[in-house]
Formats: C-alpha cells, structure tokens, sequence
C-alpha cells in the first residue's frame, strides 16, 4: 500500500465548478501535511499548509481529520490557470512524501 | 527572487554512459534534496545533504548513483551507468536549516535514457 494515495484523475471540469480533491495517507504519525502544485513539466510548488483547523486561501480551502487520515482539497470558481496536478504531501519520519498526484483540467 | 538552479534541463544519454545533474540551492538554504520524479508519479526522495553531511541516502540506488555536496553549498548527482530505467526528471531542493518542510524546488533535469 502507498503511504499517500490519491485519485490519479483527470477531472474535468467547466470554468466557475467546484472541485475537490481527496487524499488518504498511512502512517498516523505523520504531522505536517501540504498541498502542492505542479504545472505539466514544471517542478512541484507548494500551494498551501493543510492545518488541523481547515484553512483557506482565496478559491482554496483544505481540511484535515487526522482521525480518518484523509486530507481534502477544495477549489471553489475553478479557472482555466487552475489546471494542472495537485499533490498531496504528508510528513513521515521527517521527510516528505509525495501522493502521485491529482490532475485537474477546466474547460471554457 | 531567489531560485534553485538546475542544470542541464535536458539531458539524452544511452544506456551504460555517465551522467552527472548539478544543482544551486537558494543562497543560504542548508538542506538540499535530490528527488526522481517518474512519470505519472509524484516526486521520490533520493538522497538528503544538511550542509555537507548526507542525513538521508536510503533510497539511492548506491550501485550506480552518487550524490556530493562538498562545501555545503552546490551538489552533483551522477548516475553510471544509466539504465533505460532511470529516465526520469531529476528535481533538486532546498530549505532553511530550521524548516526542512519549506522545500523549494528548482526546474528539474529530464534524463531520457536510450
């Protein structure tokens, strides 16, 4: 089993949608999570901070149930610019693993 | 502002040859990550430096991969030999010595071995 599994998509959705992404992790001590973006063929670039309460930024609101181990992404207004892959990243013994990512695609 | 360099951002090599990726990290960051990035998946942790000192090296396929940071500031991959399997983008990071968790990542080597 992966120790970050995520839906490897594509979704589809139209400009002005609401999208959400999940994101399932294995080791329960893991205690910083990130959502990160990556353009097609450009490097990961960290999106935002997943904090225990939910938080948002903007279009983006991410959540966290430590109990479940899941981690969530919501994007709210999807854009055009909004396309690309979502990575969700937990820590794990100090160190940084990557889900393989979600890939999201809005159209006009 | 301040960016990880990579270079060459494209590299073609044939099965059994020698390749060599080098990195700059932001300018006083002193952790610096090498991942592999498959396609299709997301980003692999190969091998960790804090300064000059490798923490983490436990996913370096130690028989033909190689990793050095010898003044704690720039570093080299090599891979010899490449096999068809290593081909890959080959992503380099830093982050600030108190928050290994702000990682910052430079443009990547796409390695296409042949």
């Amino acid at each position: 089993r992966k120790e970050v599994e995520q839906d490897p998509g594509p979704f589809n959705v139209p400009e002005g949608a609401t999208v959400a992404f999940n994101c399932t992790y294995s080791n329960s001590a893991s205690q910083s999570f990130f959502w990160y973006r990556q353009d097609c063929r450009k490097e990961p670039k960290l999106l935002m901070s997943v904090y225990s309460s939910g938080n948002e930024d903007g279009r983006f609101t991410a959540q966290l149930n430590r109990a479940s181990q899941y981690i969530s992404l919501l994007i709210r207004d999807s854009k055009l610019s909004d396309s690309a892959t979502y990575l969700c990243v937990v820590t794990s013994f100090q160190k940084l693993v990557f889900g393989t990512g979600t890939r999201l695609l809005v159209s006009p | 502002e301040a960016e990880v360099a990579q270079s060459p951002r494209y590299k073609i090599t044939e099965k059994s040859q020698a390749v060599a990726f080098w990195c700059d990290p932001i300018s006083g960051h002193a952790t610096l990550y090498w991942y592999r990035q498959i396609l299709g998946q997301g980003p692999e942790l190969l091998v960790q430096f804090q300064d000059e000192s490798v923490v983490d090296d436990s996913q370096l396929p130690k028989d033909r991969f190689s990793a050095e940071r010898l003044k704690g500031v720039d570093s080299t991959l090599k891979i010899q030999p490449a096999e068809l399997g290593d081909s890959a983008m080959y992503l380099c990071a830093s982050s600030p010595r108190d928050s290994s968790y702000e990682q910052y990542f430079g443009p990547g080597t796409r390695l296409t071995v042949t």
